[in-house]
């Protein structure tokens, strides 16, 4: 298994400004991903975040929006730009083993608000 | 992407029942479903996954059936303790959309001491 962590767990922001969440996994992964969470919903996928190249985005996500980045194997961070209360939302990211499952680890998750 | 619902938003059951909770999906094309558990303030959790070549799996107190004709998956959670209390998502995965997930509704179980 993989234990993924994000940094940070929690923000308050300003509307008009950007944050940075940070992903860092314990082990090399295939893939990683992002996703954003409404509390008391389900998940959407933000992106595909892909080592050494541009990410994947779904449909109604940019990348001058949420502009990804992914240096090596073990670490990824999404950044949230131009920041709008409609943002507000949990940001989770997710990695695929280099197994043969499909299984997916997650981190705790990034707590956003803005005002 | 893809269509996957779930039937019921919510559903509380006794401690020691079994629950039930369902899912709808809509591309036939998927290959791969997996149940997680989202406990609050954590992120999901793996519980049991199964391939679309396959009808039923089984593991610790969990079964998945997976009804391809209708498009339905189910997860069985047998004996229910108060720790199961939680978030439950199907996710389906196709190979031929980049493996990524896509995650449906969700339902809130609550097991009632």
């Amino acid at each position: 298994s993989a234990v993924i962590s994000q940094k940070p767990s929690r923000d308050i922001c300003q509307r008009g400004t950007s944050l940075t969440i940070q992903c860092q996994v314990d082990s090399q992964v295939t893939m990683m991903f992002w996703y954003r969470q409404q509390p008391g919903q389900s998940l959407t996928l933000i992106a595909t975040a892909n080592q050494g190249s541009e990410a994947t985005y779904e449909s109604g996500f940019v990348i001058d929006k949420f502009p990804i980045s992914r240096p090596n194997l073990t670490f990824s961070t999404l950044t949230v730009s131009n920041m709008s209360p409609e943002d507000s939302s949990i940001y989770l990211c997710s990695a695929l083993g280099t197994g043969q499952s499909y299984e997916q680890y997650f981190g705790p998750g990034t707590r956003l608000t803005v005002t | 992407g893809e269509s996957v619902g779930l039937h019921l938003p919510t559903l509380s059951v006794q401690e020691g029942d079994n629950s039930i909770i369902n899912c709808a999906y809509s591309n036939s094309a998927s290959d791969y479903f997996i149940w997680y558990k989202q406990e609050s303030g954590k992120g999901p959790q793996f519980i049991i996954d199964i391939r679309s070549n396959m009808d039923k799996r089984q593991g610790q107190r969990v079964t998945v059936l997976l009804n391809k004709t209708v498009k339905h998956l189910s997860l069985q959670i047998a004996a229910t303790q108060p720790g199961d209390s939680a978030v439950y998502f199907c996710a389906e995965i196709s190979s031929n959309t980049g493996n990524q997930f896509y995650f449906g509704t969700g339902t809130s179980l609550t097991v009632i001491p």
